[in-house]
């Protein structure tokens, strides 16, 4: 099985919102990925955790806080948003150590 | 500095008929090769990896793709499309450690 599955599938927040996104996987995967993607381009790389530890953060504000509270489960905490912000998130697995990234649906946001 | 090169934004291609998009990378030692698909309004769908072996690699759905060390191309093909083909491709690569390198992608269209 080579699901990544993401919640919720949907989201509309305010600029003074605090939400969060969730994905889940089930294959073993020690290394997880966070991506945003805009309309028409490529997905961009934000977090990478490794053995549940946060090894990569690509330059991402502090509006964003990543969060991996156990080896199966990586959570995107959001609050004060912009609404440039809005976009898909992507979230993806991975083998430690292989290179193979599995994604996930994505969330939409939407940032008013 | 790694890069991906996907020569064509958009490829319209009648239904039945070949395709070939393409897709070229830069970088001075090994990489990893990948080719995800992404259909409107979901995440991206891996079709086929290039890790190391065979330059002829096969993958879902009927695609293949060859990698070319002396040119750098990694060209994706299907020798007949199908209504259900039409979607974003992207071609990407790693040298490792977790960090995916995109194309811009190639917006597929296959016609009735």
């Amino acid at each position: 099985d080579t699901e990544v599955t993401q919640t919720p599938k949907h989201l509309v927040m305010g600029m003074t919102n605090k939400k969060s996104l969730k994905c889940e996987q089930h294959m073993g995967h020690r290394a997880m990925y966070w991506y945003k993607q805009k309309a028409k381009k490529p997905p961009e790389l934000m977090f990478v955790y490794s053995y549940e530890k946060l090894s990569i953060n690509e330059s991402v504000p502090s509006r964003f806080s990543p969060e991996c509270p156990n080896s199966s489960l990586l959570n995107l905490h959001l609050h004060a948003l912009q609404p440039e912000d809005s976009a898909l998130y992507l979230c993806a697995s991975s083998h430690e150590g292989e290179e193979t990234q599995y994604f996930g649906p994505g969330t939409r946001l939407l940032v008013l | 500095a790694q890069s991906v090169t996907q020569l064509d934004s958009q490829v319209p291609v009648f239904e039945e008929a070949p395709v070939e998009l393409r897709c070229n990378y830069s970088s001075s030692v090994s990489v990893y090769l990948f080719w995800y698909v992404q259909y409107p309004n979901q995440g991206l769908q891996l079709l086929l990896k290039y890790l190391s072996g065979s330059t002829l690699v096969k993958g879902i759905n009927g695609f293949e793709a060859e990698f070319n060390k002396s040119q750098t191309s990694f060209h994706l093909r299907k020798p007949s499309v199908h209504i259900s083909d039409t979607a974003e491709y992207f071609c990407a690569v790693t040298l490792g450690g977790g960090k995916l390198i995109f194309g811009q992608g190639t917006e597929l269209s296959v016609k009735p």
